[in-house]
């Protein structure tokens, strides 16, 4: 079975703070996701990643920045956070496959970040 | 534009009843991905088509690709079908694997 795991369910920042969120994966997969999940917006790309040290800019990159120096891990920073970054933040995986059409993601199950 | 919309946002039903959530989408998808969100927030991926139907127990998926629109349908429902139901896809335009999310179906069944 494929486990994706992030380092924290529930996080409560200042306003300010730096802060890491980090996502493990144990299927060696390629591509790797951050996503977050606000009410009625439903799930927005953050980043992603398609392999070790590369990077691409989701819909909403503003205010974070990923790293990515190991293939199972994906992290997501927020030089400083801000109370709009108050959100459910998810990481997903999936395998690049030849048959791109059936790359199945597999999330993590999530960390609540709020900041005050 | 690139939209994924889903109906209904809530839904209640009745343990026993069979249930309809619907996606419809703007422009030509690669794949369209069905996944379940349970309270708590984990995600666990349903089904994943490009085409036709699938069943999974009392779960089944369709799409019809001309109309833009797919559905899942949960036979026989239950109080542990309760969760967020999100569909996703993938734009023929989008040579990555990005996906864009509906905003979800939350459904609730009584006992």
């Amino acid at each position: 079975d494929v486990k994706v795991t992030q380092s924290s369910r529930y996080l409560v920042k200042r306003t300010g703070e730096k802060v890491f969120l980090e996502c493990v994966q144990d299927m060696d997969h390629e591509n790797m996701f951050w996503y977050r999940q606000d009410p009625g917006l439903g799930l927005r790309l953050i980043y992603f990643s398609y392999d070790v040290k590369m990077k691409e800019k989701g819909d909403i990159p503003e205010g974070y920045s990923v790293s990515r120096e190991k293939k199972e891990r994906f992290s997501l920073i927020l030089e400083s956070a801000s109370t709009n970054q108050t959100s459910m933040y998810l990481c997903a995986s999936s395998f690049e496959g030849l048959a791109r059409s059936t790359d199945t993601q597999y999330f993590g199950p999530g960390t609540r970040l709020t900041v005050l | 534009k690139n939209e994924v919309e889903q109906s209904p946002q809530n839904l209640t039903a009745q343990e026993g009843e069979f249930i309809t959530i619907n996606c419809s989408y703007s422009v030509g998808i690669s794949a369209l991905h069905w996944l379940q969100q349970h309270p708590g927030g984990g995600i666990v991926s349903l089904f994943m088509l490009s085409s036709g139907k699938k069943k999974h127990g009392r779960l089944i998926a369709t799409i019809n690709i001309q109309e833009k629109h797919s559905s899942l349908h949960i036979t026989a429902s239950h109080p542990r079908d309760s969760a967020v139901y999100i569909c996703a896809v993938r734009f023929n335009w989008n040579t990555g694997n990005q996906f864009y999310f509906g905003t979800g179906t939350s459904l609730t069944v009584i006992p």
